[in-house]
């Protein structure tokens, strides 16, 4: 099974500032033959259910703002909030669907500072 | 607008069984992979089984492989889960998920509300 492993578990970030969480899986999700990378993100806001915000590591679904982006291939990947909005407070995760078991991220909370 | 209601989360004794099921509107049902993601209370998100859209496969979990089975009714529009040999640690929100491709290997992109089960005597 492909471990997903977030960092940090929690985090404290300023309005207006830079939010950065990163993903580590277990072992590579980018699949060779199409060169991409089987990770998504996920916003879960209080008393929600989660939200899909980016996948193939990179692309933003639709309507998600453009102050959120995603990077990262191979087994490390970094989900960035480039300027904190209130209405960012949430728990985010990652998930892998490249290979099932298709797991997720143990998740990493997101506060206001 | 993609809507995924579920419903059959109930209080269940350890042991016992339950069936969830979810209707879906707003899409082509039989073209896209479905699944079921269960999340306990104040913890984090545990895929538990797709139903791929396309040739019919399944997966789950290893926490729920041969007590948990899950299908789809396309002419219903319904994805279900039948839960059986229910245990203390199944006890969760389960959500249901539309992936935004045929194949197992979609990211989901809708999600239901959710539906509470309660495994305890």
């Amino acid at each position: 099974d492909i471990v997903m492993t977030q960092s940090p578990d929690s985090l404290a970030v300023s309005l207006g500032e830079r939010a950065t969480i990163n993903c580590k899986s277990s072992q590579s999700v980018l699949y060779s033959s199409n060169n991409k990378n089987y990770l998504a993100w996920y916003q879960q806001r209080p008393g929600q259910p989660p939200k899909l915000l980016i996948y193939w590591a990179s692309t933003r679904d639709s309507g998600v703002p453009d102050r959120f982006s995603g990077s990262g291939s191979g087994t490390d990947f970094t989900l960035t909030i480039s300027s904190l909005q209130a209405e960012d407070v949430a728990v985010y995760y990652c998930q892998q669907y490249y290979s099932s078991p298709y797991t997720f991220g143990q998740g990493t909370k997101l506060e206001i500072k | 607008e993609v809507q995924l209601l579920e419903s059959g989360g109930d209080l269940v004794q350890p042991g016992g069984s339950l069936r969830l099921s979810c209707a879906a509107s707003g899409f082509t049902f039989s073209s896209y992979a479905m699944s079921w993601v269960r999340q306990a209370p104040g913890k984090g998100l545990e895929w538990v089984s797709t139903f791929s859209g396309s040739g019919g496969s399944t997966y789950y979990a290893d926490s729920v492989k041969g007590r948990f089975t899950i299908s789809r009714d396309n002419s219903k529009n319904t994805l279900y889960l039948q839960m059986n040999s229910l245990r203390a640690e199944d006890t969760a929100v389960y959500y249901c998920t539309k992936g935004d491709g045929s194949g197992s290997y979609s990211p989901s992109d809708y999600w239901g509300q959710g539906t509470l089960v309660t495994v305890s005597s």
